[in-house]
């Protein structure tokens, strides 16, 4: 079975510039989440989404954004780069509706990420 | 808001020694996840815990819930080269059903052949 999968996997571009990434969860699996991960800052939540909607949000700017499709695909975009938003960007797939922490032998499954440097 | 301080941040051992680390927390959490991340990779999850006092393995690796729930304890018993990697703890935000975690700050293991 396929594990979650990040396209691309390192990523130049320069300030004020946009980008998008892309997250194929497990298949069969309806929730994916993003997440960002710098030295300074550790491992930060960024969105969820669940059958195309998106169900809970952290604290970053509108710059960030995300959407995920019919197949369960996401892709999430930062416009207007800026240099802090170098960074590991983790997206997370799980199963169903229940967070997948609550149910014993469901987990959260985490893809190797999108390393993005912004010159 | 909440926070997850992990110590030690770092660890440089022996292979074979037994190695501890913990997680505590200003508020209480529900349940308390413990991930290892290889380099250049996402995290894995090793341990869930779901219930104040509760002792779980696998493996060498033993993660308890401490009784306040506001901590939780790694051991890895006689570690090995492949145990190097970042160990993070995490736990769920409070309310809703999501998967919005939070990671508390990591301790790098390294592990001396």
């Amino acid at each position: 079975k396929a594990g979650v999968t990040q396209t691309p996997r390192y990523l130049i571009k320069t300030r004020g510039q946009q980008v998008t990434l892309s997250c194929s969860p497990i298949s069969g699996h309806r929730s994916v989440s993003w997440y960002q991960q710098t030295p300074g800052q550790g491992l930060q939540f960024l969105f969820e989404y669940f059958s195309e909607t998106q169900r809970n949000k952290g604290n970053f700017p509108g710059r960030f954004s995300g959407r995920q499709f019919s197949n369960s695909r996401s892709e999430m975009n930062v416009s207007t780069l800026e240099l802090g938003d170098s960074a590991l960007y983790l997206c997370a797939s799980s199963l169903g509706d229940l967070p997948s922490y609550r149910k014993r032998n469901e987990k959260l499954f985490f893809g190797s990420g999108t390393q993005l440097s912004v010159l | 808001g909440q926070q997850l301080n992990q110590s030690p941040q770092s660890m440089f051992i022996q292979e074979g020694e037994d190695v501890s680390m913990n997680c505590t927390s200003s508020s209480i959490f529900n349940t308390w996840l413990w991930y290892k991340q290889d380099p250049g990779e996402g995290p894995v999850l090793l341990i869930a815990l779901y219930k104040a006092g509760e002792l779980t393995s696998n493996g060498r690796l033993t993660a308890q819930f401490g009784i306040t729930r506001k901590d939780s304890f790694l051991n890895i018993s006689a570690s090995i080269p492949s145990d190097v990697g970042i160990y993070f703890c995490a736990g769920p935000t409070h309310g809703g059903a999501t998967n919005k975690l939070i990671f508390g700050t990591g301790t790098l293991l390294a592990v001396q052949p």
